[in-house]
């Protein structure tokens, strides 16, 4: 089972609407991180946080530490947006490479 | 904006041949990191560095080799490619610990 799951896998919109993609690890995580994906394979980093919330123009990120949970949240939704979403948090010690989820996989339609 | 760069962007080699991935990162920045990602699957650590001469193994085995001889070049190679190895392969860097990653544009490896 991977430490980080994400959820949903796939969502299909229409455009305006509000997003919501959920994150949830088992473990204690130091920083999680929102990353976007698009088709051509290149990432973007959206967020970083630690505790809190975090906003860049129509993107907003939650964290609840105590519940191990992360939201990433786009307000007027747009096609453009149409991306893959990953979170990401580094787990334990060791390496401080980061434990992936699978990636939510989101289309906005006109 | 990028500040890592890899290349090649795309490559189709057959079975055998030994394959070099650079990349590059003008930031100055200590760690870098190879991922490894499957089409529709998660990325996963394969090799990471916290500066020259430091280089490690990540979590996901892997038959790949990593050098860091200069802070700005991490490169990859495979010395002998199969098609087990097809993948896309992505290179990050960063400047502390839990601070935000900087991708390159990956490398889509197709081996035949």
């Amino acid at each position: 089972k991977n430490e980080v799951e994400q959820s949903p896998q796939n969502l299909t919109a229409q455009e305006g609407e509000f997003i919501t993609i959920n994150c949830s690890y088992s473990v204690g995580i130091s920083a999680l991180h929102w990353l976007q994906q698009h088709p051509g394979g290149g990432i973007v980093s959206l967020f970083m946080l630690s505790s809190g919330k975090k906003k860049h123009g129509r993107l907003i990120a939650t964290i609840n530490i105590q519940e191990k949970h992360s939201s990433l949240h786009i307000t007027a939704s747009h096609p453009r947006d149409s991306a893959v979403y990953i979170c990401a948090g580094r787990v334990g010690g060791g390496a401080d490479g980061l434990t992936f989820g699978k990636g939510t996989h989101l289309i906005i339609q006109p | 904006e990028a500040d890592i760069y890899q290349t090649p962007r795309y490559l189709v080699i057959g079975t055998g041949k030994k394959i070099t991935l650079e990349c590059s990162q003008t930031m100055g920045h200590d760690k870098m990191y190879w991922y490894q990602q499957d089409p529709g699957m998660e990325l996963h650590l394969i090799h990471y560095s916290y500066g020259v001469n430091s280089t490690e193994k990540g979590d996901l085995s892997s038959e790949s080799t990593v050098s860091r001889i200069r802070t700005e070049h991490f490169p990859l190679t495979l010395e002998s490619a199969r098609p087990s190895h097809t993948s896309q392969y992505l290179c990050a860097s960063r400047g502390q610990v839990d601070s935000p990653l900087h991708f390159g544009n990956g490398t889509r490896l197709t081996v035949t």
